[in-house]
C-alpha cells in the first residue's frame, strides 16, 4: 500500500527558480526518505531524515519534517534543466523496514 | 554508498515464458531484500520482502506462485516472473538492506532496475 502523497503531482519551473514539493504521510515513521528518477532509470537516494529532526540540508536540497503533521517537503533551490526528473518521497516504519513510496512529483526546469 | 546490481535491465519475452531477474549485492551483505514494482508514470510500489533463507513475504493482491522470489544467499535475490502477460510488463527493482553499517542500517540500497516487456 502507499503510504505519502506528493504535492503538487506536477511542476514546471524555469532555471534559477526554486521548486518545493510536499508529501504527506499516514501512520508514524522511523525516518522519511526523498529520492530522484531520471525517466525510465534507477532511483537516485538524495536525502534521508529521521523522525526526531525537523530540518536536514545537502547541497541545494533542503527538507523538512513535521511529524505532527505527518508532512514532509523538499525544497531544491537555484534549480537546474538537471533536475528535470521524478521526486518521491519514502518513509519506513521502523529502520530497515520496507521503504513505502509516495506518488511522487514530476519536475520540469526549463532553461 | 553500497552497490547493488541488478541483471538484466531490458529484456522482451514472449507470453507465457518465464522471466528471471537477479539482484546482487556486490559490497556487502544482504541480509533483506525488497523488490519493487513500477508502470509507467506511477510510484513503486513494494511487491515483497525477503530475508535470506526463508520464504518471501508479500504484499496483499501480489500473486506468489506467480511472482517467484529466492533469497537463497547473502548478496543475492532472484525474482522470477513465470508465465509472463503483457499486463506484467512493467519496471521491476530491487532494494537491498544490510549495509557497511551494520545490520539493521537505515538506508536502503537500489539496484538499477529491470524493463520487462512481454509480448
Amino acid at each position: 500500500s502507499q503510504q505519502g502523497e506528493e504535492d503538487p503531482q506536477a511542476l514546471s519551473i524555469q532555471e534559477g527558480e526554486n521548486a518545493t514539493m510536499n508529501c504527506s504521510y499516514k501512520t508514524s515513521i522511523n525516518n522519511l526518505q526523498w529520492y530522484r528518477q531520471n525517466s525510465g532509470r534507477g532511483l537516485v537516494h538524495l536525502i534521508l531524515i529521521r523522525s526526531n529532526e525537523r530540518e536536514k540540508h545537502s547541497g541545494r536540497l533542503r527538507v523538512t519534517l513535521d511529524t505532527s503533521k505527518k508532512s514532509s517537503s523538499l525544497l531544491i533551490t537555484a534549480s537546474r534543466a538537471a533536475d528535470t526528473a521524478s521526486y518521491f518521497c519514502a518513509t519506513a516504519a521502523q529502520a530497515g523496514t520496507a521503504l513505502i513510496f509516495g506518488k511522487g512529483t514530476t519536475l520540469s526546469v526549463s532553461s | 554508498g553500497a552497490v547493488v546490481s541488478q541483471h538484466p535491465s531490458r529484456v522482451i519475452c514472449k507470453s507465457g515464458t518465464s522471466v528471471k531477474i537477479e539482484c546482487r549485492s556486490l559490497d556487502f551483505q544482504a541480509t533483506t531484500m525488497f523488490w519493487y514494482r513500477q508502470f509507467p508514470k506511477q510510484s513503486l510500489m513494494l511487491m515483497a520482502t525477503s530475508n535470506e533463507g526463508s520464504k518471501a513475504t508479500y504484499e496483499q493482491g501480489v500473486e506468489k506462485d506467480k511472482f517467484l522470489i529466492n533469497h537463497a544467499s547473502l548478496t543475492l535475490s532472484t525474482l522470477t516472473v513465470t508465465s509472463a502477460h503483457p499486463e506484467d510488463s512493467s519496471f521491476y527493482i530491487c532494494s537491498a538492506r544490510g549495509g557497511r553499517q551494520g545490520a539493521g542500517g537505515t538506508e536502503a540500497f537500489f539496484g538499477q532496475g529491470t524493463r520487462l516487456t512481454v509480448v
